[in-house]
């Protein structure tokens, strides 16, 4: 089955550190662009980073930029979100998804994993 | 940054009625808008690629068009199992970005 899953969300401390992960199968992972999107509590979606198929390319989102590293293992077909300096406007659910590599569409999400910042 | 506004916020439709969701453009984006689908407790689902283009698996009564500015989704024949937020997202230009949703209720 095509699938992704994420793993590592749960309750942090503001500045504290955590990092997702994001098992993929069913699926040449390898071949695919992956990224992180976000969803606050109730509130809209909001991309993340981005990240080539090779991890030639990387993008961050301004509000995550110098926080957060996302990186990838293709041997292991897994995405990573490593999230330091954690604020409360971090709180949200947390998606991988695919996209093509031709374009920055999400064709494949992940049921998400909950990140909450408080104290 | 290019931002994206959709209109209305929230619609509350009678089944088999047409909705019609607006997503607007900051600047031209060409084609390179997409629309998802989240329905309760579930994540995004793509339901239409580069403004117009039908996505596999995807019923036939959603469709899409517009390009430039300003495009449309639209469900025909609204069934109860498309109660949902419905998001537009630009892949023109990074940063990417969603619109705010549009939350459809089922009367």
């Amino acid at each position: 089955e095509v699938q992704l899953v994420e793993s590592g969300g749960g309750l942090v401390k503001p500045g504290g550190s955590l990092r997702l992960s994001c098992a993929a199968s069913g699926f040449t992972f390898s071949s695919y662009s992956m990224n992180w999107v976000r969803q606050a509590p109730g509130k809209g979606l909001e991309w993340v980073s981005s990240i080539s198929s090779s991890s030639s390319y990387i993008y961050y989102a301004d509000s995550v930029k110098g926080r957060f590293t996302i990186s990838r293992d293709n041997a292991k077909n897994s995405l990573y979100l490593q999230m330091n300096s954690l604020r409360a406007e971090d709180t949200a659910v947390y998606y991988c998804a695919r996209d093509d590599g031709s374009d920055w569409y999400f064709d494949l999400w992940g049921r998400g994993t909950l990140v909450t910042v408080s104290s | 940054e290019i931002v994206l506004t959709q209109s209305p916020d929230f619609q509350s439709v009678t089944p088999k009625e047409k909705v019609t969701i607006t997503c607007r453009a900051s600047q031209s984006i060409g084609s390179s808008l997409h629309w998802y689908q989240q329905k309760p407790d579930q994540s995004p689902k793509l339901l239409i690629k580069y403004a117009s283009q039908s996505i596999s698996g995807v019923p036939s009564r959603f469709s899409g068009s517009g390009s430039g500015t300003d495009f449309t989704l639209t469900i025909n024949s609204l069934e109860a199992e498309d109660a949902a937020a419905y998001y537009c997202h630009q892949s023109s230009s990074l940063p990417l970005t969603f619109g705010g949703g549009t939350k459809v209720e089922i009367k």
